[in-house]
């Protein structure tokens, strides 16, 4: 299977930073299946990103997704509060879909 | 808007059959277009995609559990189903059920969720 591997493990930073995830692929993902979602305490994920780059309908564009074959980026270009979470990637590219270990993103 | 919710025990006894159902509302299983799907979380671990069904029947199950796996669907009800045998104390998780969009014949990213159920496994 397409292991996913997320950094850094936590990211701490101030509202209004610019926060950088990395997800690496074990193998390059077919047609930039990959998606990013977004999960809080108590919550289930939220689609952020879906082909490596579109956002899902709702999304603020503060949240950009880039990358192919095995290197992927989820951007957020200045944190707002709500932004603090926890982030997971996702392939769909080959079976079985497959999820990163997420990414915490806390205050500072 | 879609909604899906989760229904099911919550406590499962080792070696039984966990059995979970989701109730979708605000639009038709019927409809097609969209896999229905379940993923499960691992206490304070990440994300694992179980498997999914179409409307017509069509499954497809995460080969680490297909032995074990059964889902269903029931489009008068509007509901789908998972059944996970022989479970053991490592299938303790939430579950979630979920929608894939079906686009250009590819799917795979979940747009909707359901709040989760917790199935904790014990005696």
């Amino acid at each position: 299977e397409n292991v996913l591997t997320q950094s850094p493990g936590t990211l701490s930073l101030s509202p209004g930073e610019r926060a950088t995830l990395s997800c690496r692929a074990s193998q390059s993902v077919s047609s930039s299946y990959l998606a990013w979602y977004q999960q809080k305490p108590g919550q289930a994920p939220r689609l952020l990103i879906y082909g490596a780059s579109s956002r899902a309908t709702g999304i603020p564009d503060r949240f950009s997704g880039s990358g192919s074959g095995t290197d992927f980026t989820l951007t957020i270009s200045r944190l707002e509060p709500e932004d603090f979470a926890v982030y997971y990637c996702q392939q769909y590219g080959s079976s079985p879909r497959t999820f990163g270990q997420g990414a915490k993103v806390e205050i500072k | 808007q879609v909604q899906l919710q989760e229904s099911g025990p919550g406590l499962v006894k080792p070696s039984q059959t966990l059995s979970l159902t989701c109730t979708v509302s605000g639009g038709s299983i019927s409809s097609g277009g969209y896999y229905w799907s379940w993923v499960r979380q691992h206490p304070e671990k990440g994300l694992e995609w179980i498997g999914h069904i179409y409307y017509s029947g069509s499954t497809y199950y995460n080969p680490s559990l297909k032995s074990r796996i059964t889902i269903s669907v029931d489009t008068s009800k509007n509901q789908f189903s998972l059944k996970l045998s022989s479970v053991t104390a490592a299938d303790t998780a939430v579950y979630y059920c979920a929608r894939e969009p079906l686009k250009f014949g590819i799917s795979g990213y979940v747009d909707y969720w359901g709040q989760g159920t917790l199935v904790t496994v014990s005696s």
